[in-house]
């Protein structure tokens, strides 16, 4: 079945350091792909997503590319700050599997002052 | 507008009690989803609703859990009787599409 794997945190960063959070996928077919962010006692929220291969979602600083060769959707940001700590959830969305959304563990960010 | 309300935010309760869960959706949201998500784990679907229409419930414990969406707009998730394994936060989410879902604060339950 479909399935999200991504890096285990928690992932520790200085204020302006540069942001990688891995993400890989398997689907059956041609998923549509998604980070989640959850602050702190609150839900989760769409951050950004993309909806077939080469595309590339953003938001708030943060991008992620839909690489298809590599089954990949790997979250970057140029430079983190400290209101950017909160647990990031990869995911997708499979017409083949139902449109049901799978979600990867989560990757908990920590950014220092 | 309004995002999606979910009560209560706490919930601790003894092995063997039932618990309700109750969720409140955007306004024009037709479609709803309960998850649970485990301490350290993303939320993992338990059903899934189209209007008044439970379309997936495949991951659903259905001799304990059971839930309903009257009327298409309120839902309710209840267990009983609770287990110990039980213990985690239940996301309440609605879609106008299949794409973007929003997701409520969640209800941590805790069973003691």
């Amino acid at each position: 079945g479909d399935s999200v794997t991504q890096m285990e945190g928690p992932v520790t960063l200085s204020e302006e350091a540069f942001l990688t959070i891995n993400c890989t996928y398997t689907a059956t077919g041609y998923p549509s792909l998604f980070w989640y962010v959850q602050y702190p006692g609150e839900g989760l929220q769409l951050l950004l997503k993309a909806t077939k291969a080469d595309d590339k979602g953003s938001n708030k600083g943060f991008e992620a590319t839909y690489r298809k060769e590599t089954t990949s959707f790997h979250l970057e940001k140029g430079s983190v700050q400290v209101s950017d700590s909160a647990v990031y959830f990869c995911a997708l969305s499979d017409q083949d599997g139902g449109f049901k959304t799978i979600f990867g563990a989560g990757t908990r960010l920590f950014v220092k002052a | 507008e309004a995002g999606v309300v979910q009560s209560p935010r706490y919930k601790i309760i003894e092995k063997k009690q039932p618990v309700a869960f109750w969720c409140n959706p955007i306004s024009g949201h037709n479609t709803l989803y309960w998850y649970r998500q485990n301490l350290g784990q993303g939320p993992e679907l338990l059903i899934r609703y189209e209007n008044e229409e439970a379309v997936d419930d495949s991951q659903l414990p259905k001799d304990r859990f059971s839930a309903e969406r009257l009327k298409g707009v309120d839902s309710t998730l209840k267990i009983q009787p609770a287990e110990l394994g039980d213990s985690a936060v239940y996301l309440c989410a609605s879609s106008r599409t299949y794409n973007e879902q929003f997701f409520g604060p969640g209800t941590r339950l805790t069973v003691l």
